[in-house]
């Protein structure tokens, strides 16, 4: 049981320079969840979805796109990198509405030059 | 504005000591707390958590008390170990079913 795969885990963009972060998970969890870590500011949310087909913005979503087009995948786009978006992003699962059983991939660090 | 506040960005203890990391929150509406762990390079897990109809929870070493009065809830370890040495992060779930983190507080167990 892998749990939650973060794809990949290091990453050097040029700024305005497009790609994707990816996500998957086998656990069946309905909630996905991307955040994103940065020095003395915990965790932020940047999309979540709630189930395929479905998603919403967090607390930070500008300059990034989501899509879940099935359970287990829920990738992360950036259109255009940013500096400001060097960072550390987590994925998220949980089962669903009720459960706070959330588990987070290992992380991607990107760096945007 | 930071719903879930850590005001401690750091703490050091000595090993067998107790540790006593903080956390504030502003929501009134949040009713369920965790705590998550977090080592270098890896994701956070999961550690202990706590509904609004308790003041306290206990597992093994770790324990955590929330004062609702106060908005306030604390995470203890006794004794502390040098394995301890994480970043602590307290979150709790908001819209969607979502976390809401405060800024961590990095913990150091000298041994």
């Amino acid at each position: 049981n892998a749990g939650v795969t973060q794809t990949p885990k290091f990453q050097v963009l040029k700024t305005g320079q497009s790609m994707t972060l990816q996500c998957a998970q086998d656990m069946n969890h309905e909630y996905m969840s991307w955040y994103r870590q940065d020095p003395g500011m915990g965790l932020r949310l940047i999309h979540y979805s709630v189930g395929a087909g479905i998603t919403d913005q967090g607390e930070v979503p500008n300059g990034y796109n989501v899509s879940r087009s099935t359970t287990e995948d829920f990738p992360l786009r950036l259109l255009s990198a940013a500096p400001s978006q060097t960072s550390v992003y987590f994925c998220a699962s949980s089962p669903g509405q009720g459960s706070f059983s959330y588990t987070f991939g290992s992380g991607t660090r990107l760096t945007v030059v | 504005d930071q719903q879930v506040k850590q005001n401690s960005p750091s703490l050091s203890v000595q090993e067998g000591r107790i540790s006593i990391l903080n956390c504030d929150y502003t929501n009134s509406m949040f009713d369920y707390f965790l705590w998550y762990k977090k080592y270098p390079a890896e994701g956070p897990t999961f550690l202990i958590s706590i509904s609004s109809i308790k003041d306290k929870n206990e597992d093994g070493r770790f324990t955590v008390f929330l004062n609702k009065s106060a908005k306030h809830l604390s995470l203890h370890i006794v004794p502390s170990q040098p394995g301890d040495s994480a970043v602590y992060f307290c979150a709790a779930p908001g819209a969607g079913n979502m976390l809401t983190f405060g800024g961590g507080t990095r913990l150091m167990v000298k041994p």
